[in-house]
């Protein structure tokens, strides 16, 4: 399977504190992008980051890439009570324009 | 702006019915996908159009077909369905494929008794 595999599972954590998700793919990339689902809704595109990219930023976001470790994290920043909610990370499949998505990781920000 | 529209919301099958769920995007994309996901874990790619009139496998095809009606409807249809496809589907599209940001429905929760 060419789906990531992302770290950890769960995650809990007071408000103010910083989050911290990892994901692991198995071959080379396109892009990856991180996506975000309320318990219950659709997903939500949060930030794409490209091969040639080592760091993004979005408002509280961090997303890094380590091609050479096959790797991201995305940091969320000052979290809120708001952002209690599951993240996957997707990777594209080769040059077919398929999206694969990892198992997520489920965050939880307690007030 | 209505989006990525998916019909039905919910429904409930007996083991051997068939059905198809409908999905309607608004946004000129050319990609569109169906992806199903069950507890705990991460969405798996059922079947993938890049553009109309194409469609390819992904993850998990089997006891499904799709039929890509033109640019903006993708719909996902069992034929005789079992328990194990008891799951939430997503439909979802892309202007650029896995290029570019998907934009996802809520979600047709399906139950198969």
């Amino acid at each position: 399977s060419q789906q990531g595999e992302e770290d950890p599972q769960a995650l809990s954590i007071q408000e103010g504190e910083n989050a911290t998700m990892n994901c692991s793919y198995k071959t080379s990339i396109n892009n990856l992008q991180w996506y975000r689902q309320n318990s219950g809704r659709g997903l939500v595109h949060l930030i794409l980051i490209r091969s040639n990219e080592r760091e993004k930023h979005s408002g509280r976001l961090r997303v890094t890439l380590d091609t050479s470790k096959k790797s991201s994290s995305l940091l969320i920043t000052a979290s809120r009570a708001a952002d209690t909610a599951s993240y996957f990370c997707a990777t594209d499949y080769g040059n077919t324009g398929k999206l694969i998505f990892g198992q997520g990781t489920t965050l939880q920000v307690k007030p | 702006n209505a989006g990525v529209t998916q019909t039905p919301k919910f429904q409930v099958l007996k083991t051997g019915q068939s059905m198809t769920l409908q999905c309607a995007q608004d946004m000129n994309h050319n990609s569109m996908y169906w992806y199903r996901q069950d507890p705990g874990m991460g969405l798996r790619l059922i079947y993938y159009s890049a553009s109309e009139g194409t469609t390819d496998k992904g993850e998990v095809p089997n006891g499904y077909n799709v039929s890509r009606l033109n640019k903006r409807e993708f719909s996902l249809r069992l034929e005789s369905a079992a328990p194990s496809q008891t799951s939430v589907y997503f439909c979802a599209s892309s202007e650029v494929g896995g290029a570019g940001e998907l934009f996802f429905g809520e979600g047709s929760r399906l139950t198969v008794l």
